[in-house]
């Protein structure tokens, strides 16, 4: 299995343009995270899908942010507009409860 | 007061000393996880547990429910062995996880 694979390994981008960020989990789980890591914050929770459907979605930041999961095989984290807060470390992983979740590379975002 | 919380945040070891990284969350859980960040940043899962000791080759982990407390042990550390250890918990009734802020640990060859 290739593992979770996310795209792009990394993103440069102005203040005030959408960023989308992809995930393909590890074929099979049925739970799908996302995650933030900053120096300052550590890892954080930003949303997590139980077969496609969003169950909690209290860290997301603002508005700005929105997570889809349009099928069992493919999620997007997009940020629009932007901001140079955003920049940070992405993270995706997958699991199938109650098994250990599997992360992706992640992707880092820069927002100048 | 974060929910999980490591210690020590840095530690620096010689290469071949016995290493302990320590967690504790003051939430119940289901199941506690430690994790791996290399330098170049890919997290790796180390152990997840829910009672009891776990080994891998150098790598102990153990658990108290009771104490809410973990620990990570390595043995006849490397300074391959350098990474960020992170100590995860799966609440109960939630399939999130909440960190800890993380132990940099640097083996000295």
């Amino acid at each position: 299995d290739a593992g979770v694979i996310q795209s792009p390994r990394h993103e440069v981008t102005e203040m005030g343009q959408e960023v989308t960020l992809r995930c393909k989990p590890i074929s099979g789980h049925d739970y799908l995270f996302w995650y933030r890591q900053t120096m300052m914050r550590g890892l954080e929770l930003l949303i997590y899908f139980n077969n496609n459907v969003p169950i909690d979605d209290s860290g997301m930041p603002e508005d700005r942010f929105s997570a889809k999961m349009p099928n069992a095989s493919f999620s997007t984290l997009k940020i629009q507009p932007s901001e140079p807060r955003d920049s940070a470390v992405y993270f995706c992983a997958s699991s199938a409860y109650p098994l250990e979740q599997y992360f992706g590379p992640g992707t880092r975002l820069t927002v100048t | 007061k974060n929910e999980v919380e490591q210690s020590p945040q840095n530690l620096t070891a010689q290469e071949g000393e016995f290493i302990t990284i320590n967690c504790s969350y003051s939430v119940g859980i289901s199941a506690l996880h430690w994790l791996q960040q290399h330098p170049g940043g890919g997290i790796v899962s180390l152990f997840m547990l829910s009672s009891g000791k776990k080994k891998h080759g150098r790598l102990i982990a153990t658990i108290n429910i009771q104490e809410k407390h973990s620990s990570l042990h390595i043995t006849a550390s490397h300074p391959r062995d350098s990474a960020v250890y992170i100590c995860a918990v799966r609440p109960l009734l939630f399939n999130d996880m909440r960190f800890g802020a993380g132990t940099r640990l640097t083996v000295k060859p």
